[in-house]
């Protein structure tokens, strides 16, 4: 089975640091990478797909960049509203998810 | 406004069966692959299944020969049957659509989810 591993699992940032998460595919899987935002309590939300495609209407401060096995996804100045739980997914074949990372205002 | 909505969640004891379905409006189901996902309580997302057309779908390895994902494009529903339910299948089981019919795709959209919990 191809696994995501995404790291770290949890984080604690001051409103309008810089924050990447890394997620990493143990087999190839060219760019069929998702980033989804789940708020506590709420419905997961599309972010970016093909590793690096802002969804409609997700705010300019998220990006996502990779490539084959290795992926990022950037908040480039973490806002209040960004506290949530991200999870990676790949969607070639199986759509397996990362085990996710949450992230927490400092 | 594109929607899905689940529901056939309850409480049910191990070994039982259970039948989710997903209520899709404001596209044709059968237009996009369709997926389960499922989050047990305070984990992270498990997909379950995936159903790609009428006669291709996939599976999880957790849930392969006892859950069957299934499509009625009538009723442009979808549904999961669950069989040999034990403790471990108890979540929230959310339905997904795909953004694309044609390749493989991120899940743009996500139903609310209805919660099953497999309990004696």
């Amino acid at each position: 089975d191809n696994q995501m591993t995404q790291s770290p699992s949890s984080l604690s940032a001051s409103v309008g640091d810089r924050v990447t998460i890394t997620c990493r595919a143990s087999q190839g899987i060219s760019n069929y990478l998702a980033w989804y935002q789940q708020k506590p309590g709420k419905v997961p939300k599309l972010l970016i797909y093909d590793a690096s495609t802002l969804q409609s209407g997700v705010p300019s401060r998220f990006s996502g960049s990779g490539s084959g096995t290795d992926f990022t996804l950037t908040i480039s100045s973490l806002q209040p509203e960004d506290v949530a739980t991200y999870y990676c997914q790949k969607y070639n074949s199986a759509r397996t998810f990362g085990q996710g990372t949450k992230v927490e205002i400092k | 406004e594109v929607q899905l909505v689940e529901s056939g969640g309850g409480l049910v004891q191990p070994g039982g069966s259970l039948r989710l379905s997903c209520a899709a409006s404001g596209f044709i189901v059968n237009s996009h692959y369709m997926s389960w996902v499922r989050q047990a309580p305070g984990k992270g997302l498990e997909w379950v299944s995936s159903l790609y057309t009428a006669s291709s779908t996939d599976y999880a390895d957790s849930v392969k020969g006892r859950f069957t994902i299934s499509r009625d494009n009538s009723k442009n529903m979808l549904y999961l049957q669950m069989n040999s339910l034990g403790v471990e299948d108890t979540a929230v089981y959310y339905c997904a659509r795909e953004k694309s019919n044609a390749w493989d795709d991120a899940f743009d959209i996500w139903g609310q989810g209805t919660m099953v919990t497999v309990s004696s």
